[in-house]
């Protein structure tokens, strides 16, 4: 089956850690983004890659950090500068390029930070 | 800078009523809007995809329709299930490059009761 995979689905983190999210895909498309969405709130944009060894900063990109070295992968790094952590995470994907597709969204990870 | 709001931000209604919701954006030059499903806990599930230049798009029980002058979006949903009940998000993508943002909305807390 193709699709987005999240893991873990659950984390949780002592506050000064660095921790990493993993997204994988077998959709074969081109662009990855990753979000943050808050209770209440709609999706802010993290980061984004439209293709691999390339990445752009989104909205709120701040105390966060990425990598794109396969084009199956887009791993997000948590990062102790990150001032409110906590937060539910999805990953998404899109073929990319110049194409009005729409995204397709992994299960999410719920990280919490205490 | 685009703003997506989503009224009501909850409705619950009986099983088996015709229902709509409503998304509007403050920025019209937008190159498409996407409607998702997300349960709880859940990522996204996309449910319907309207190009700037369509007036509407259907699936199932599900209408979308798009009046990009007036910046809105409405989602009706025809004999309502209990199965419906979720959150529903609407989103507006700025332009045709995966480059471009997707804005969403809070979202509208939907529950159809048995």
């Amino acid at each position: 089956d193709g699709g987005i995979t999240q893991s873990p689905k659950y984390l949780f983190r002592k506050e000064g850690q660095n921790v990493t999210l993993s997204c994988e895909q077998n959709l074969n498309h081109d662009a990855m983004y990753w979000y943050r969405q808050d209770p209440g709130q709609g999706l802010r944009l993290i980061y984004y890659s439209q293709i691999v060894n390339d990445f752009q900063k989104g909205d709120i990109a701040e105390g966060y950090s990425v990598s794109r070295e396969k084009k199956e992968s887009f791993p997000l790094t948590v990062t102790s500068a990150q001032k409110n952590p906590t937060a539910f995470y999805l990953c998404a994907s899109s073929i990319g390029g110049r194409s009005s597709y729409e995204q397709y969204f992994g299960p999410g990870t719920r990280l919490t930070v205490t | 800078k685009q703003e997506v709001t989503q009224i009501p931000a909850a409705l619950s209604v009986p099983e088996g009523e015709n229902l709509v919701l409503n998304c509007s954006f403050t920025d019209s030059a937008i190159y498409n809007l996407q409607w998702f499903r997300q349960d709880p806990g859940k990522g996204l599930t996309s449910l319907l995809l309207i190009q700037s230049s369509q007036r509407e798009q259907t699936s199932g029980r599900l209408n979308a329709s798009l009046d990009k002058s007036s910046g809105r979006s409405t989602l009706y949903i025809a004999a309502s299930q209990p199965g419906d009940s979720a959150t529903y998000l609407c989103a507006v993508k700025a332009g045709q490059t995966s480059g471009s943002r997707l804005t969403f909305g809070e979202g509208t807390q939907l529950t159809v009761n048995p």
